[in-house]
């Protein structure tokens, strides 16, 4: 079965700073997506950033980019630039390609962001 | 567009009683996805149905949770015989090919 761990519960930053957020997952399929959510205190779940374990290149969409280590089974979140409505939960998530495709998440981490 | 709704925002009932909750996918999409997050808990995977094929019920943590989808549209999650530890948000997600759409959440609270 895939696991997805998150073993930072907290995690606090700088306004203006950069912060990362670590993930590792445990997974014996070759073909996948790694995906990291965040969720504000509204618990609308908002896709950041998405990664397929086929591409070598790191996934970046603005001040949000990832650093994913498939060997290592290894995916970290830079948020850049931090803002004040940076602050949320943020959930690491894994899905192997292919139908019945269900997200196994990690417990989340915390981010608060100081002004 | 609209995206994926959910009601009630938040449902407070007495142990024991039966709760059902609703979920109005994407249109068009043609998969849709129930998860319960616990407090301070990530997302478990309960039930997913594609088209018109057999639901995955594999998450599904007892007989008394019971999920239907018509179609490709609506679908309700009903709980019966709730019990205290059933309080938690329930997510809905619908999805046409790799991302998956979420609503904003039904918070049931057992008492």
């Amino acid at each position: 079965a895939q696991t997805v761990t998150q073993s930072q519960p907290e995690m606090s930053v700088q306004e203006a700073e950069t912060v990362t957020l670590s993930c590792t997952y445990d997974t014996s399929e070759s073909d996948y997506y790694l995906f990291w959510y965040k969720q504000p205190p509204s618990r609308q779940m908002i896709l950041v950033i998405r990664q397929e374990a086929y591409k070598q290149q790191n996934a970046t969409e603005n001040r949000f980019s990832v650093n994913f280590q498939k060997a290592a089974k290894s995916f970290s979140l830079k948020i850049s630039d931090s803002q004040l409505g940076d602050a949320a939960m943020y959930f690491c998530a894994y899905r192997r390609n292919g139908a019945n495709s269900k997200l196994t998440f990690g417990k989340g981490i915390t981010l608060s962001v100081r002004p | 567009g609209a995206g994926v709704s959910q009601s009630p925002s938040n449902k407070v009932t007495e142990k024991g009683k039966d709760v059902e909750l609703r979920c109005d996918p994407i249109s068009g999409h043609t998969a849709l996805y129930w998860y319960r997050q616990r407090l301070g808990q990530g997302l478990e995977f309960l039930i997913y149905f594609q088209g018109n094929s057999a639901p995955d019920k594999s998450g599904l943590p007892s007989d008394r949770f019971s999920a239907e989808r018509t179609g490709e549209s609506v679908s309700t999650l009903t709980i019966q015989r709730t019990q205290q530890e059933d309080s938690a948000v329930y997510l809905c997600a619908s999805s046409l090919i790799r991302e998956q759409f979420f609503g904003p959440g039904t918070r049931l609270t057992v008492l």
